[in-house]
């Protein structure tokens, strides 16, 4: 089983600053891999998918970078709309597993 | 849209077996995958397994033995059953479309206590 390792698992910032999260996996997991964004009480929503492309109706301030074992999604310019928690998954053999997450807060 | 409903109990008693359902609207269940995902509180995602139309499952290796998801085509509806069910079981229960690549439409998830 592919093991994915986010970090930080918080990270504190103020509207306006830039965000990079981390996603290592274990081992190779090639482009696939995805991440979803989760605000409290509700489910994940897909941001990105296959490392960088946008989801339907994701703002261009979401990048998504990275191949192999390390991964980045990277927001330019976080929106008060963007604290969220932060998860992400590969689909490159089963079972498809998720990292832990990574909070990004308001500092 | 597509849209999906999680229903079943919402409390289920130690060593029982647990049993959602999911309802789908929007799409039939012919057009994706259907998945199942879990969160236990404060920790992470797990997916517990998704079933095509046809009835091809893939269950994660951790809980194959006491799982079990199948379809109904007739209701457009899946289902998920999971015995000899614990504390450790306790999670909210997300249904969702996978389209083979992306998780893409999720119920509102159902919070499922297994008590003693």
């Amino acid at each position: 089983e592919i093991v994915l390792t986010q970090s930080p698992d918080t990270l504190s910032l103020s509207p306006g600053e830039r965000a990079t999260l981390s996603c290592r996996a274990s081992q190779s997991v090639s482009r696939y891999l995805n991440w979803y964004q989760q605000k409290p009480g509700q489910a994940p929503r897909l941001v990105i998918y296959d490392a960088s492309i946008r989801a339907t109706g994701i703002p261009d301030r979401f990048r998504g970078s990275g191949s192999g074992t390390d991964f980045t999604l990277t927001i330019s310019r976080i929106e008060p709309e963007d604290f969220a928690v932060y998860h992400c998954q590969h689909r490159s053999n089963w079972p498809y597993t998720f990292g832990q997450g990574t909070m990004l807060e308001i500092k | 849209q597509v849209q999906l409903q999680e229903s079943g109990p919402g409390l289920v008693k130690s060593s029982e077996t647990l049993s959602l359902t999911c309802s789908v609207s929007g799409a039939s269940i012919s057009d994706y995958y259907w998945s199942w995902i879990r969160q236990a509180p404060g920790k992470g995602l797990e997916w517990i397994g998704y079933i095509d139309y046809s009835g091809s499952v893939k269950y994660s290796p951790s809980l194959k033995s006491r799982v079990s998801i199948s379809v109904d085509m007739s209701k457009n509806q899946f289902s998920l059953k999971l015995s000899s069910a614990t504390a450790a079981d306790t999670a909210v229960y997300y249904c969702a479309s996978y389209s083979g690549s992306t998780l893409d439409f999720w119920g509102q998830g159902t919070l499922v206590t297994v008590s003693s």
